[in-house]
């Protein structure tokens, strides 16, 4: 029972340098989710995915890009990283994001990714 | 726009003390709230909700009444232990912002034996 599964769980980065954080679930939900967590700030929301073939901005998307492969992967991409996007990753995923059902639909998270950039 | 504030942390306590984390909120309509844990190197995990007024969420000796008078959703526990040391997340999802979950920065807790 795998739930979210993120990869990698560690990366260090050069300034400049890409990436692609990979996220995916086995629990046939729609909606998918990236947020960052940085010390005193909580989490704030990248980039999420309604459902499959939509994606949308978030509080904070700048200097990232996201795909919905698939109903099961969503990734991030860092196109060239900076200092400040040094932080940990979470991906989460959820049954609804919109209408009656998203309300009682809680996120379900992967355990993070830890990027630091140089 | 919707917000969430928790109180700052860290929380320090002695096993089996009495638990309050406050949290007060900003939103139109009717949210629904959630308390999130986060345990050292995992990801976050839904602890209880309430989806409207005077509802209580209650989870593994966890209480949170939605209050909605005082625009409050303060986490309480009788008598906390050393596993419940942990990072707690108080969040709102709004009627009419498409859903998104908002957190508010976290409270961590420290439960000494």
């Amino acid at each position: 029972n795998a739930g979210v599964t993120q990869t990698p769980k560690f990366q260090v980065l050069k300034t400049g340098q890409s990436m692609t954080l990979q996220c995916a679930q086995d629990m046939n939900h729609n909606s998918m989710y990236w947020y960052r967590q940085d010390p005193g700030m909580g989490l704030r929301l990248i980039y999420y995915s309604a459902s499959e073939g939509t994606t949308d901005k978030g509080e904070v998307p700048n200097g990232y890009n996201v795909s919905r492969l698939n109903k099961r992967e969503f990734s991030l991409r860092l196109e060239s990283a900076a200092p400040s996007q040094t932080s940990v990753y979470f991906c989460a995923s959820s049954e609804a994001l919109m209408g009656q059902g998203a309300y009682n639909s809680p996120l379900h998270f992967g355990n993070g990714t830890r990027l630091t950039v140089t | 726009g919707n917000s969430v504030t928790q109180m700052e942390g860290p929380v320090t306590l002695s096993e089996e003390a009495f638990l309050t984390i406050n949290c007060t909120y900003t939103a139109t309509g009717y949210p629904s709230l959630f308390w999130y844990v986060q345990y050292p190197g995992e990801g976050l995990q839904l602890l209880l909700k309430a989806t409207k007024a005077d509802d209580k969420g209650s989870n593994k000796g966890f209480e949170a009444t939605y209050r909605k008078e005082t625009t409050s959703f303060h986490l309480e526990k009788g008598s906390v232990q050393v596993s419940d040391s942990a990072v707690y997340f108080c969040a709102l999802r709004g009627s009419s912002n498409t859903g998104k979950l908002i957190f508010g920065q976290g409270t961590t807790l420290q439960v000494k034996p």
